[in-house]
């Protein structure tokens, strides 16, 4: 079972920010946030991660709350090309660790123009 | 730099058949993932592999299996096919254990 809860679908404006939610209550010490978005007939692309700290790159931010319960990606202006479906996922760079690196249903962004 | 690749880009079996699905990660990445998208659904987990052993795998029947070779390419192997098997399989690789994974464009696979 996916260890985070994402909205099925969200739409946005274009040239607008996108604010995309994720909810992870039984996240551990340890573990990072991970987004990664699928665009249409291709695989998945790696978009950003953190662990504590808010975290900006050149594709969006990620806002993680104080209590790593949950997190915020930010796209900052979307585009038609920033639709996709968006996961977020959790991961441990633990030893030993049986973690499945599991996928979840993830989100579908809608961009219109 | 050349990205992860899989082949066959496509693949066409028959019940019953063998498919064999090949990846080469990107260079220097030891951990390989592979995980099956069926048509219009999420991905989900199949097998990894760091270090040329699996370390774990997904909730899928014995007859996908695969391994990991001492170059770090990965095959996943599906015997006695299925039409259900018919999906996307999607192989990413990552220079650590769950670091930052690099994903190739995958296979689809189709059993007829």
């Amino acid at each position: 079972d996916a260890k985070t809860t994402q909205p099925n679908s969200m739409e946005s404006n274009e040239e607008e920010p996108v604010h995309l939610p994720c909810n992870h209550s039984t996240i551990s010490g340890t573990d990072y946030i991970h987004w990664y978005r699928q665009l249409p007939s291709q695989g998945p692309e790696y978009v950003i991660h953190g662990l504590t700290s808010n975290v900006n790159n050149r594709m969006a931010s990620l806002a993680i709350a104080e209590d790593r319960k949950s997190s915020t990606l930010i796209l900052h202006r979307a585009t038609l090309r920033d639709a996709a479906v968006y996961y977020c996922i959790l991961s441990s760079p633990l030893l030993n660790r049986d973690d499945k690196i599991i996928f979840g249903k993830g989100t579908r962004l809608h961009i219109l123009p | 730099e050349a990205g992860v690749t899989q082949s066959p880009t496509h693949l066409i079996k028959t019940r019953g058949q063998q498919a064999t699905l090949r990846c080469s990660p990107i260079s220097g990445h030891t951990s390989v993932y592979w995980y099956q998208q069926a048509l219009g659904l999420g991905l989900q987990f199949l097998l990894w592999y760091d270090e040329g052993e699996e370390r774990n795998r997904g909730n899928f029947p014995p007859r996908f299996s695969g391994r990991q070779f001492p170059n770090y390419s990965s095959e996943l192997n599906v015997n006695a096919l299925e039409l259900e098997d018919s999906a996307l399989y999607l192989c990413a690789s990552s220079l650590q254990r769950y670091t930052e994974a690099f994903f190739g464009q995958g296979t689809r696979l189709t059993v007829v």
